[in-house]
């Protein structure tokens, strides 16, 4: 399996939108609905924001959302904040339990 | 609490084994699966296999099949991962990440990961 294709970088002010994008293949990302989100901080695990492409864990601010049209996915942060500079992973189940993530955006909040 | 505790870094050279544990504790070991990602520097993560502690099944990701192996203790809660003809390529952060009842959602809890360097 290929990973997912990330934008490399995404910025932008505190208070502001921005949106990552995810695409797949219609093996992963446009064939099942778990798509699922991942925040970094560097040295840190990853952290689980989203999954089921549009689900937050409890604990996740409704700052972040995510949606998902034929086989890209796409993760909104709204009204940014500076600790949302971090980086991005996506991940799809690909079938017969396998997974495939994608290379990560680093979001930088200005 | 949930936690997932592994093992400290690992140096070895190539064509080596190294064996990482993951000690869960705060749930029911046997209720949920546990995974292993890597993740090289400036990389994304990459999925390496799964591991269902109740039966020991397990699977790989195609490109690891036949060099690695997940297993378990039950007694003491705790998952392996043995990675074996280590080379170069495999430096990387090791993590253990459990899956939700029924695998949803996944990856919910990880471990701290498990520096690996791979060098002669």
């Amino acid at each position: 399996q290929s990973a997912l294709t990330q934008p490399r970088s995404v910025s932008g002010s505190p208070g502001q939108s921005v949106t990552i994008s995810c695409t797949g293949t219609s093996s992963d990302v446009g064939g099942y609905n778990y798509v699922s989100w991942y925040q970094q901080h560097p040295g840190k695990a990853p952290k689980l924001i989203i999954y089921d492409v549009t689900k937050r864990p409890s604990g996740v601010p409704d700052r972040f959302s995510g949606s998902k049209s034929g086989n890209t996915a796409s993760l909104t942060i709204s009204g940014l904040q500076a600790e949302d500079d971090a980086n991005y992973y996506c991940c799809s189940f690909a079938g017969r339990y396998t997974f495939v993530f994608g290379g990560g955006t680093t979001l930088t909040v200005l | 609490q949930v936690q997932l505790v592994q093992s400290g870094a690992e140096v070895k050279t190539p064509g080596a084994s190294v064996k990482v544990s993951c000690k869960a504790s705060g749930y029911t070991f046997n209720s949920h699966d546990i995974n292993w990602v890597r993740q090289a520097t400036g990389q994304g993560p990459e999925w390496m296999g799964w591991m269902k502690p109740d039966n020991g099944d397990s699977g790989y990701a195609q490109k690891f099949q036949g060099r690695v192996t997940l297993t378990r203790n039950t007694s003491i809660s705790t998952a392996y991962m043995e990675l074996s003809s280590l080379r170069s390529e495999d430096t990387a952060v090791y993590y253990c990440a459990r899956m939700g009842l029924g695998g949803d959602p996944p990856f919910d809890y990880w471990g701290q990961g498990t520096p690996v360097t791979v060098s002669s």
